[in-house]
């Protein structure tokens, strides 16, 4: 079974740091291109980056360009945001994900992630 | 403002048809294939239509996708009050290089 799961969330405050990983399992994920979207408090779906099977290439929406960071680690079978210079506006829940545009897409369950003073 | 305009909302009572559009441009629906997701409150969105108008298996064929220009539209027919849910779609953008997401429609089971 698929299984993605999101944790380093929590709450930080503006223009501080914090690094989401998401642990993938059930699926050869050295060969899969992976996904970061997020979701405001009642609001749709955005994306935010995704990186190549072997972390060569990278994209990002350009709210976070030059802020968040993807990589990852296919030996741990594990993705990463890491997440600076943080704004309110960050604020949502971040899911881990794959296949997004193709037959096998798959979520992690998402974790919190809260910009405060 | 999304890159994918969609309805925010559609209503429908049971048994009815219902169908909900999203519209993009030649660069993101024109050129790419649309797939479609469904959310509830507090769960992760799930695949309901791949490659425009396929449907995983275990989605039930009340659901169907199709694409046209750079419009694709989401059919549910035979509504169900387990159909009230959010419906997004989804595609590539060649010239922004981001994945979009419409803006999401609340489907409403009246």
């Amino acid at each position: 079974e698929v299984q993605l799961v999101e944790s380093g969330g929590g709450l930080v405050q503006p223009g501080g740091s914090l690094r989401l990983s998401c642990a993938a399992s059930g699926f050869t994920f050295r060969t899969h291109w992976m996904d970061w979207v997020r979701q405001a408090p009642g609001k749709g779906l955005e994306w935010v980056a995704n990186i190549k099977q072997d972390g060569s290439d990278k994209n990002y929406v350009g709210s976070v360009k030059g802020r968040f960071t993807v990589s990852r680690d296919n030996a741990k079978n594990s993705l990463y945001l890491q997440m600076n210079s943080l704004r309110a506006e960050d604020t949502a829940v971040y899911y881990c994900a794959t296949d997004l545009l193709g037959a096998t897409a798959r979520w992690g369950q998402g974790i919190l992630v809260t910009v405060s003073s | 403002q999304s890159v994918l305009t969609q309805p925010p909302s559609a209503s429908g009572t049971p048994g009815q048809r219902v169908t909900i559009s999203c519209s993009g441009s030649s660069s993101n629906i024109g050129r790419n294939t649309v797939n479609w997701y469904h959310q509830l409150p507090g769960t992760a969105p799930k695949l309901l239509i791949y490659s425009n108008n396929q449907r995983p298996s275990g989605v039930p064929d009340r659901f169907s996708g199709s694409k046209s220009g750079t419009s694709a539209s989401l059919a549910i027919s035979g509504l169900q009050p387990e159909d009230e849910s959010d419906y997004y779609c989804a595609t590539w953008d060649g010239s922004l290089n981001v994945l979009v997401f419409g803006g999401g429609t609340k489907l409403t089971v009246l």
